[in-house]
């Protein structure tokens, strides 16, 4: 069965403070890694498809990168309104599994 | 607004109780997908339709659970004999085949609270 473990669970930043968050994956056949960002209240919204180790994307100041094992969310000098829950997702057929997230708090 | 419409936004009922919720998904769409979300939780995948085909339901989805999909358009998932465990965040999203891979346009969702 795929497995999406997101860590940490919450991180809390004051504006500018850059940092990374962490998705480890199990999954057999690997068609695509996701990353989509949620608001509270809201429903997710996609932010970048990852397909191959050493690809890397990119939007506005965040920046998504993949190994074989593991994807990578750097956030570069935050700001407020990138405070949000970020989710991971896996794709082996045709549907997502996703992880818990990571609740990102960025501070003024 | 030509995004994923789901309603109603929010359901309160009493355990035993049915209830239904609605999907209106972005109109060339034809992948429609059903997902669950409890706090601190990421989406739970539930069920999956290709227009009107329902091609996958998760092992979550017990008997009381059931999805439709008429005539590939809209979508509704009703709860027979609610309980308190069914209390969650009811997400719809849809994608098409010609976009991105993984691109999913999800709705706001549909919250249930059982009494």
């Amino acid at each position: 069965e795929d497995q999406v473990t997101q860590s940490p669970e919450a991180l809390r930043l004051q504006e500018g403070e850059s940092s990374s968050l962490n998705c480890s994956y199990t999954v057999s056949g690997l068609r695509g890694l996701f990353w989509y960002r949620q608001d509270p209240g809201k429903g997710p919204e996609f932010l970048f498809t990852l397909y191959s180790a050493g690809e890397e994307k990119e939007k506005e100041r965040l920046k998504a990168t993949l190994t074989k094992k593991e994807s990578f969310l750097h956030i570069t000098a935050p700001k407020p309104e990138d405070s949000a829950t970020y989710l991971c997702a896996v794709k082996a057929d045709y549907k997502l599994s996703f992880g818990a997230g990571t609740t990102v708090t960025v501070r003024a | 607004d030509t995004g994923v419409s789901q309603n109603p936004r929010h359901k309160i009922t009493k355990r035993g109780q049915n209830v239904t919720f609605r999907c209106d998904p972005i109109s060339e769409h034809n992948r429609l997908y059903w997902y669950r979300q409890t706090l601190g939780q990421g989406p739970e995948f539930l069920t999956y339709f290709q227009n009107e085909a329902q091609l996958e339901k998760s092992r979550l989805l017990s008997d009381r659970f059931s999805a439709e999909r008429p005539k590939g358009s809209f979508s509704t998932l009703e709860i027979q004999r609610t309980e308190q465990g069914d209390s969650a965040m009811y997400l719809c999203a849809s994608s098409s085949t010609r976009g991105v891979s993984g691109e999913l346009f999800f709705g706001e969702g549909s919250r249930l609270t059982v009494l």
